[in-house]
């Protein structure tokens, strides 16, 4: 069985400070990991997504994903943020062994800038 | 290019009755997904239709639930009568024909269903 994990409910950054959104999974196989954000009454947007190659991940505004084999990680970092950003982030995988497309999603980390 | 669009955005109903909530995919897309979040939990998985078919219907919770995608254009999502528990956010995703490749999901913006 497929399982993410989203550590922390809400992150707190000031604007102009790096951020970092953890998340942790566990597949059987290997792993295609996603982040998703969303806003307020807005539907779910995709940010970026790991496959296979290069562990660094680069995604829309300005987000970046470290992917981390040994601790089965694929945190979320942007290197400054914005006021803007502030939204609900969320962690999915799929395996790449079986249980078709469907994705399993972490609980959501809710991302608060402040000016 | 237009989204996934669902409706309607918000659905109040007694515990009992029936709804119908409604999902169109984003054009040429075959894969549609439906998810669901129960407040503050994680979003799981219902099912998965490709084309017309059902692929992957092994997070649907029980038989209250009917999904349909007549056609293999949009898909509608039944449930009946619904109860307490089936109150959250249902989510509709696309996305293109996977070839070789891995493709994203696209989502809409949400069906919020309250059974009171």
């Amino acid at each position: 069985a497929q399982s993410v994990a989203q550590p922390e409910d809400q992150v707190n950054v000031a604007e102009g400070n790096p951020l970092t959104v953890k998340c942790t999974y566990s597949v059987s196989g290997n792993p295609y990991l996603f982040w998703y954000v969303q806003y307020p009454n807005r539907g779910l947007q995709f940010l970026l997504k790991y496959i296979t190659g290069d562990n660094l991940v680069k995604g829309s505004y300005g987000f970046e994903a470290e992917f981390n084999k040994s601790q089965t990680s694929f945190h979320l970092k942007k290197p400054s943020a914005l006021v803007s950003d502030s939204a609900l982030y969320f962690c999915a995988v799929r395996d790449s062994r079986g249980s078709g497309d469907k994705l399993t999603f972490g609980t959501g980390t809710r991302l608060a800038v402040r000016p | 290019e237009a989204g996934v669009t669902q409706f309607p955005s918000h659905s109040v109903i007694e515990k009992g009755q029936t709804v119908t909530l409604r999902c169109d995919p984003i054009s040429g897309h075959d894969n549609l997904y439906w998810y669901r979040r129960v407040m503050g939990k994680e979003i799981k998985f219902l099912l998965h239709f490709v084309k017309e078919s059902k692929q992957d219907e092994s997070g649907m919770p029980n038989n209250r639930f009917l999904a349909e995608r007549t056609g293999g254009t949009y898909s509608t999502l039944k449930v009946q009568p619904a109860e307490l528990e089936d109150s959250g956010v249902y989510f509709c995703a696309s996305s293109q024909d996977r070839g070789t490749g891995v493709r994203e999901q696209y989502f809409g913006p949400g069906t919020r269903l309250t059974v009171t």
